[in-house]
């Protein structure tokens, strides 16, 4: 199974700050690479996928980059709506698997 | 716009089954997978498998083998996830997603890669004694 690594697993950021999510597979996915926000209570929302195509409605403040091995998900300045749990996922191969998440929470 | 729509909580012992359903609205659906997810009381997300809606086809992660049969009703634009065997592990809020295949064209050779647009709001199910 692919292991899916996210680095830190919890950050403290304050508004208008820009951060960085970064997620190591351990082995090459190509660009089978999504990111997802949740928030407390509420379920997954995608926010990127094929490691760099923003989701529809998604703003612009997110990008994202990387292929292979090495992904990564950044904010350039963070708003109040952005506190949340972040995941990674691979989908090169079943099983399907998620990082362990990144807590992003406010400074 | 698309929505999924899942079954409301559910409470079983340990042992019994438990049948989510998940109906799909605003999309067609025998065009895409149902992906199911499922999250442990303030763990990460796990995926557990998915179905086609198109033809049956279906993968499921392999602890989940022999205990998970998922199914959809295209009559209904529904998909269920039932799980045997219920243990106190299996205490958790399970996810029905949509998963969608986009291919990018312009590598050498296609790539086709997956991802989950839409979720449903979740199905908690609490398995006790």
């Amino acid at each position: 199974d692919i292991q899916m690594t996210q680095s830190p697993s919890s950050l403290s950021a304050s508004l208008g700050d820009r951060v960085t999510i970064t997620c190591r597979a351990s082995q090459s996915i190509s660009i089978s690479l999504n990111w997802y926000q949740q928030k407390p209570g509420k379920a997954p929302q995608l926010l990127v996928y094929a490691a760099s195509s923003l989701h529809s409605g998604v703003p612009s403040r997110f990008s994202a980059s990387g292929s292979g091995t090495d992904f990564a998900l950044t904010i350039s300045s963070l708003q109040p709506e952005d506190f949340a749990t972040y995941y990674c996922q691979q989908t090169d191969t079943a099983p399907c698997s998620f990082g362990q998440g990144t807590k992003l929470e406010i400074k | 716009q698309a929505q999924l729509v899942q079954s409301g909580a559910e409470v079983r012992k340990p042992g019994a089954s438990v049948r989510v359903s998940c109906t799909a609205s605003g999309y067609t659906f025998t065009t895409y997978g149902v992906t199911w997810v499922r999250q442990a009381p303030g763990q990460g997300l796990e995926w557990m498998g998915w179905i086609s809606a198109y033809n049956g086809d279906r993968e499921l992660a392999q602890k989940f083998q022999g205990r998970v049969t998922m199914t959809t009703d295209t009559s209904t634009n529904t998909a269920y996830m039932e799980l045997t065997g219920l243990r106190s592990d299996d205490t958790a809020v399970y996810y029905c997603a949509r998963r969608v295949m986009g291919v990018e064209a312009a590598a050498r050779q296609p790539i086709y890669y997956y991802y989950m647009d839409v979720w449903g709001e979740g199905t908690t199910v609490t398995v006790s004694s």
